[in-house]
């Protein structure tokens, strides 16, 4: 078991750039989550998976961002033309349905748009 | 829309003493609650939870309560260690949907 992992840990960007980051959950979970976080606040829901299927989406995901997992395992999460307010750590989780609901999270990658 | 709440940003407790950390929730279909913890520079890790069937799951030194007609949930850690310092987050889940509180920063003195 190689847990959640996340890439990169840290990213950089100029404001209006896209950025792309990748999760690799735990490779016989179903679920995948991504989640926002910053400073002071907990982790916000923003969209989840259930294989390959995007079956929830909250109303923090604007249509700049958008999220796959074309085969059911690893997913990627774009968020395009960026803003400082995207600033934030963008966590990745997995589950398995019916495995006590519990989330395994990844670190997470940190994003700060100058 | 804060549906779950940590009042307390911070708590210090010494080695050996209990620590309580607390959590209060609005909505009352959560069916489903748990505790995690974050070291920083990692994401959060799963520590105990509860079924809102239940009103306690201990766990070791973790023992999770649950009042549900206060909606009010607590985590106790007995005796606490200074391995235990970290952030905890409470959290709650409505079907797919689960919140997490603000958090709650434990110190664990020597």
């Amino acid at each position: 078991d190689t847990g959640v992992s996340q890439d990169p840990r840290h990213k950089i960007t100029k404001r209006g750039q896209n950025v792309t980051f990748r999760c690799d959950p735990i490779s016989e979970h179903n679920r995948l989550y991504w989640y926002r976080q910053t400073l002071g606040q907990g982790p916000e829901f923003l969209t989840y998976f259930q294989n390959e299927a995007q079956l929830e989406k909250s109303r923090l995901l604007s249509d700049r961002f958008s999220a796959e997992r074309p085969k059911g395992s690893f997913s990627t999460l774009e968020i395009q033309r960026t803003e400082q307010g995207d600033s934030a750590m963008y966590l990745c989780a997995s589950s398995l349905t019916g495995l006590n609901e519990k989330l395994f999270f990844g670190s997470g990658t940190q994003l700060s748009v100058l | 829309d804060q549906q779950v709440k940590q009042n307390s940003p911070s708590l210090s407790v010494q080695e050996g003493r209990i620590s309580i950390l607390n959590c209060d929730y609005t909505n009352s279909m959560f069916d489903y609650f748990l505790w995690y913890k974050k070291y920083p520079a990692e994401g959060p890790t799963f520590l105990i939870s509860i079924s809102s069937i239940k009103d306690k799951n201990e766990d070791g030194r973790f023992t999770v309560f649950l009042n549900k007609s206060a909606k009010h949930l607590s985590l106790h850690i007995v005796p606490s260690q200074p391995g235990d310092s970290a952030v905890y987050f409470c959290a709650a889940k409505e079907k797919n949907d689960m919140r997490f509180g603000a958090g709650t920063r434990l110190t664990v003195k020597p």
